[in-house]
């Protein structure tokens, strides 16, 4: 199974601040690479598809690069509804893994 | 704008096995993959196993094998799982969710509320 690993495990930030999550494959996963938030007691909301790939309706601070095992999130400009847990999923091959979490905190 | 409908709360026991379903409102999975993905409390999501309805094509995690089974009712566009031999460790939100790939696989689009499954003696 490829494992999906992420860094930092959480972060504290303020308002305005440009925030940089990194999530790293064991192995090529090609542009094959997503991310979601997450907050408390709510389920997961899609973000970016195919590293880059914003989902309908997400805000233009949020973007992603990166290709084979490397891949950032940067949001930009962080806004009080950013606060939330952020992870990464590859789905190259099955199983399709998750990242482990970045919990984006208020400073 | 299609929303995944998932069926209510469980409580089971140890041992017993636990159904929930997932509809499709307002669209139906004909042209979707359809992935379960579950989250105990305080941990990250981890993926179960993922249908295409429109092939009848299963692939689930190897954790779950033998234990998990993913079905659909295309007339009703419901998908379900349903896990077996209970434990403990099962206690957690299962979650359904979407995507568009069906020759390849594509990233989720729209996740379903959750349902909570408690297994507990």
């Amino acid at each position: 199974d490829i494992q999906m690993t992420q860094s930092p495990s959480s972060l504290s930030a303020s308002v305005g601040d440009t925030v940089t999550i990194t999530c790293r494959a064991s192995q090529d996963i090609g542009n094959w690479l997503a991310w979601y938030q997450q907050k408390p007691e709510k389920a997961p909301k899609s973000l970016i598809y195919a590293v880059s790939s914003l989902q309908s309706g997400v805000p233009s601070r949020f973007s992603g690069s990166g290709s084979g095992t490397d891949f950032t999130l940067t949001i930009s400009s962080l806004q009080p509804e950013d606060f939330a847990t952020y992870y990464c999923q590859h789905y190259n091959t099955y199983p399709f893994t998750f990242g482990p979490g970045t919990k984006v905190d208020i400073k | 704008q299609v929303q995944l409908v998932q069926s209510g709360a469980e409580v089971k026991k140890p041992g017993s096995s636990v159904m929930v379903s997932c509809k499709a409102s307002g669209g139906t999975f004909t042209n979707y993959a359809i992935t379960w993905v579950r989250q105990a409390p305080g941990q990250g999501p981890e993926w179960m196993g993922r249908i295409i309805p429109m092939l009848d094509v299963v692939n689930y995690a190897q954790k779950f094998k033998g234990r998990l089974t993913i079905t659909t009712d295309e007339s009703t566009s419901t998908v379900y799982l349903e896990l077996s031999s209970l434990r403990s460790e099962d206690t957690a939100v299962y979650y359904c969710a979407r995507d568009p790939g069906v020759i390849t696989a594509d990233a989720i689009d729209i996740w379903g509320r959750g349902t909570m499954v408690t297994v507990s003696s």
